[in-house]
């Protein structure tokens, strides 16, 4: 296992412009999360995607947030229209039915900061 | 939503002491696990649960669960420097969706 990877690691932009991120799960995980952790939270789930399917999203990713997992490998998650709430922690995790779905193995992260 | 609640938020123990943190939760659930988390890091696993077993042993840690009173622990025994972290229990929530419902962590700092 290479691990899961996530790119960037940090983003700072101004309120209104659009970011995307970037994960890319362990290699033969079929199973992709996203979560966005704020200071002294926990993670708190926003979507998921079995293969290239996206399966369920939170009421937290609103209609500025976008998905996608094209070929069922690497995930983006793109803001469009940052606001200052919007900086946090995005997570990023894997799993596999080989490995019991249950277990997730988390990404670094990327830390989002909105100006 | 978050879904368990760690207890204490905070705990400050010197090395070769014991640690333990507890996890409450308010639905039926499949599992229970357990993560930690470094500083600006991501999560990293470290034991899972099934409600139908009590007690769990992995290396230096022991988990507990109770579901009649929807409860965990999870002891740290002779603890070092370096398993300062956040410490946060997920659960499922009873779903075979795969998605985890947090807590807000204890933050466990292990003096040298």
């Amino acid at each position: 296992d290479t691990g899961v990877s996530q790119n960037p690691r940090h983003k700072i932009t101004k309120r209104g412009q659009n970011v995307t991120f970037r994960c890319d799960p362990i290699s033969e995980h079929n199973r992709l999360y996203w979560y966005r952790q704020t200071l002294g939270q926990g993670p708190e789930f926003l979507t998921y995607f079995q293969n290239e399917a996206q399966l369920e999203k939170s009421r937290l990713l609103s209609d500025r947030f976008s998905a996608e997992r094209p070929k069922g490998s690497f995930s983006t998650l793109e803001i469009q229209r940052t606001e200052q709430g919007d900086s946090a922690m995005y997570l990023c995790a894997s799993s596999s039915p080989s490995r019991g779905l249950e277990t997730q193995y988390f990404g670094p992260g990327t830390r989002l900061l909105v100006l | 939503s978050q879904q368990g609640e760690e207890d204490p938020q905070a705990l400050s123990i010197q090395e070769g002491e014991n640690a333990t943190m507890n996890c409450s939760y308010k639905t039926s659930i499949n599992n229970l696990q357990w993560y930690r988390q470094n500083s600006g890091r991501g999560l990293v696993h470290l034991i899972l649960i099934r409600s139908n077993e009590r007690e769990k042993h992995s290396g230096r840690l022991r988990v507990t669960l109770d579901t009649s009173k929807k409860s965990s622990s999870l002891l740290i025994t002779a603890s070092r420097a370096a398993d300062t972290a956040s410490y946060f229990c997920a659960t499922d929530r009873g779903s075979t969706l795969g998605r985890l419902y947090f807590g807000r962590g204890t933050q466990l700092t292990v003096w040298p």
